[in-house]
């Protein structure tokens, strides 16, 4: 089975504090990504990475970054955190499309900047 | 236009009914298609792809008619457990997914 692991699950964080939020796959998948999910908004895309030291800003990037310098492990970054950040945050990965479709899941990390 | 639409619900019903949900992408070029469910506070999980053809797991069966764009749900012999929302996911280009926003389903006793 895929895992895609958080290692942060719950994490209360101050305004203005860095947060970092670590994934790790265990599928060589080239594909990795950073989605906010707040009720009534849906899935937000971040970022993602298509492979080692690439990233490409998703739909909402403004506030956050990423790194990717190992294949498994895409790490999200709020550089100064804002109430409006806090929310569930979910990893996922995913292989190319000529090696398989589906998109797997981390358990989420909720965020909660006071 | 969202990319991808989905009655929020919820769809209240009672066990071992028959429930149906739709979902509606916009891209025709939209290469794949999937159901995931999520529970409460969880991530969402893989329920089953769409096939162009139809298919079937179990109670479950997942259609696409990509003429009118729409790809669709059926729960038959609805459980307690089944309920949760349902998320429709659709993949477009190279690194694209695109997510309804859920429908969810509710399943009294």
């Amino acid at each position: 089975d895929v895992k895609v692991t958080q290692s942060s699950r719950y994490l209360v964080k101050r305004t203005g504090e860095k947060v970092f939020l670590e994934c790790v796959q265990d599928m060589d998948h080239e594909n990795m990504f950073w989605y906010r999910q707040d009720p009534g908004l849906g899935l937000r895309l971040i970022y993602f990475s298509y492979d080692v030291k690439m990233k490409e800003k998703g739909d909402i990037p403004e506030g956050y970054s990423v790194s990717r310098e190992k294949k498994e492990r895409f790490s999200l970054i709020l550089e100064s955190a804002s109430t409006n950040q806090t929310s569930m945050y979910l990893c996922a990965s995913c292989d190319s499309p000529s090696s398989g479709n589906t998109i797997y899941f981390g358990e989420g990390s909720w965020l909660t900047v006071v | 236009r969202k990319e991808v639409e989905q009655d929020p619900g919820p769809f209240n019903v009672p066990e071992g009914a028959t429930v149906a949900f739709n979902c509606t992408y916009s891209n025709s070029a939209s290469q794949s298609f999937f159901w995931y469910r999520q529970d409460c506070r969880k991530e969402p999980k893989l329920l089953m792809s769409v096939y162009s053809s139809g298919n079937e797991d179990g109670r479950f069966t997942a259609q696409l008619n990509r003429a009118s764009q729409y790809i669709s749900l059926l729960i038959r012999d609805s459980k307690l457990s089944d309920s949760a929302t349902y998320l429709c996911v659709v993949r477009g280009g190279f690194n694209k997914f695109y997510f309804g926003s859920g429908t969810k389903l509710n399943v009294k006793p």
